[in-house]
């Protein structure tokens, strides 16, 4: 149990539904990531939150729209995917990324949601 | 820009065989490294970090030592398990600490 936890586990859904992805961490963290995870591709971080605010969107499409409404609750909301946006969606979360610190700039990642686009 | 480079795999092994997963990294400074290691159905977990030249990380008999002048870091272990199958990944942390490149995963089998 690494204090972040991710809901749900899997999800299936159509090209034309609405769903969200909720991820919440226990660990009093300050940053929240979302990554995806695809097959044969390297792990790709797709928004960073630092205290509520997003410092980073590395270029993902508008029918990802992500969500923190605190610093312990973090969503991606997902409306119109593709199939090719099937993959293991993981959260993190760190203490404070700001600081040179390493111990506050180590991130502690959720178990994912696998999703799979029909 | 920063990158990580590791083995492809997938490694087999056998029981109490050695492991060496190697990982090289772009040298922007002086990165915060991290070996993560992904069990099948959840998600990474934190094996090992190092933050400076000739540091050595270490966890559960794994070790990973910080070599500038290679710009590598790569993971050993003496005697591998059945039960330390899983996808292994190297990760620099970027100079603002706010974020991780991670290298494409190297997924280890070990066989009884």
């Amino acid at each position: 149990e690494t204090g972040v936890t991710q809901t749900p586990r899997h999800l299936v859904m159509g090209m034309t539904n609405k769903k969200s992805l909720k991820c919440e961490q226990h660990l009093g963290h300050n940053a929240m990531y979302w990554y995806k995870q695809s097959a044969k591709k390297p792990l790709e971080l797709m928004f960073v939150y630092n205290f509520k605010e997003q410092t980073e969107n590395n270029s993902v499409p508008s029918r990802f729209s992500p969500e923190c409404p605190n610093s312990s609750h973090l969503f991606l909301h997902l409306h119109t995917l593709q199939p090719e946006d099937s993959a293991l969606y993981l959260c993190a979360s760190s203490q404070d990324p700001w600081t040179g610190i390493l111990a506050k700039n180590i991130q502690y990642f959720g178990a994912g949601t696998r999703l799979s686009v029909l | 820009g920063n990158s990580v480079t590791q083995m492809e795999g997938p490694v087999t092994l056998s029981e109490e065989a050695f492991l060496t997963i190697n990982c090289t990294y772009t040298a922007t400074g002086y990165p915060s490294l991290f070996w993560y290691v992904q069990y099948p159905g959840e998600g990474l977990q934190l094996l090992l970090k190092a933050t400076k030249a000739d540091d050595k990380g270490s966890n559960k008999g794994f070790e990973a030592t910080y070599r500038k002048e290679t710009t590598s870091f790569h993971l050993e272990k003496g005697s591998v398990q059945v039960s330390d199958s899983a996808v292994y990944f190297c990760a620099r942390l970027n100079n603002a600490g706010n974020m991780l490149t991670f290298g494409g995963g190297t997924r280890l089998m070990v066989k009884p």
